[in-house]
């Protein structure tokens, strides 16, 4: 198994420019998410998915937009990036138990930076 | 809603010297307590969890943490680092009612830097 992928490791964009962070996983796992990391905030949640075709927001969605359509792959796009999107952002991913807690994989992380 | 509170971002600590770093929760319903660690430009790794039973929970790399509900604290220690533990750590709390979503709310991260 790859575990969690995710591409690309870095990328630099310009300010009012779009792109789509890639992640996917083939554990078949029904739970995925979405994190930013920043200095001196830990990890913050974006979006996250429960399954294919079912998103919700989480602390930090603003600017940012998700869709499940596989079961595998989970993008994250920005589609007018601003310098307060420049962040590592992390995609996770688990099996989803309604009565126990799943131990959730991360991937190695994206590096973007807006200027 | 819950929250996480590490309030050291920082430990020093010569190697072969005991550590211990802080976590303080804050959930008006159960939790489950997680440390993770982030060693350097990697993700993080499930590092030890509580999700009920013993208090005392361990790694397979000498860490433990116990919980502690009447405080609220969730501390790692390890009684003699290595240089190889040098990383981030991170505290998480995840609440026993959302269980199906698996959310996780971290805590800022301590950097646990071990000296020669």
């Amino acid at each position: 198994n790859a575990g969690v992928t995710q591409t690309p490791k870095f990328q630099v964009l310009k300010t009012g420019q779009s792109m789509t962070l890639q992640c996917a996983q083939d554990m078949n796992h029904e739970y995925m998410s979405w994190y930013r990391q920043d200095p001196g905030m830990g990890l913050r949640l974006i979006h996250y998915s429960v399954g294919a075709g079912i998103t919700d927001q989480g602390e930090v969605p603003n600017g940012y937009n998700v869709s499940r359509s596989t079961t595998e792959d989970f993008p994250l796009r920005l589609l007018s990036a601003a310098p307060s999107q420049t962040s590592v952002y992390f995609c996770a991913s688990s099996y989803s138990g309604l009565s126990s807690y799943n131990e959730q994989f991360f991937g190695p992380g994206t590096r973007l930076t807006v200027l | 809603a819950q929250s996480v509170t590490q309030l050291d971002s920082q430990v020093p600590v010569f190697e072969e010297a005991p550590v211990e770093l802080r976590c303080n929760y804050s959930s008006s319903v159960s939790v489950y307590l997680f440390w993770y660690v982030q060693y350097p430009n990697q993700g993080l790794q499930l590092l030890l969890k509580y999700l009920s039973g013993s208090t005392l929970v361990e790694s397979i790399n000498g860490f433990e943490a116990e919980f502690n509900k009447s405080q609220t604290s969730f501390h790692l220690r390890k009684p003699s680092v290595h240089i190889s533990d040098t990383a981030e750590y991170f505290c998480a709390v995840s609440d026993q009612v959302s269980g199906a979503t698996n959310k996780l709310i971290f805590g800022t991260g301590t950097l646990l830097a071990v000296q020669p």
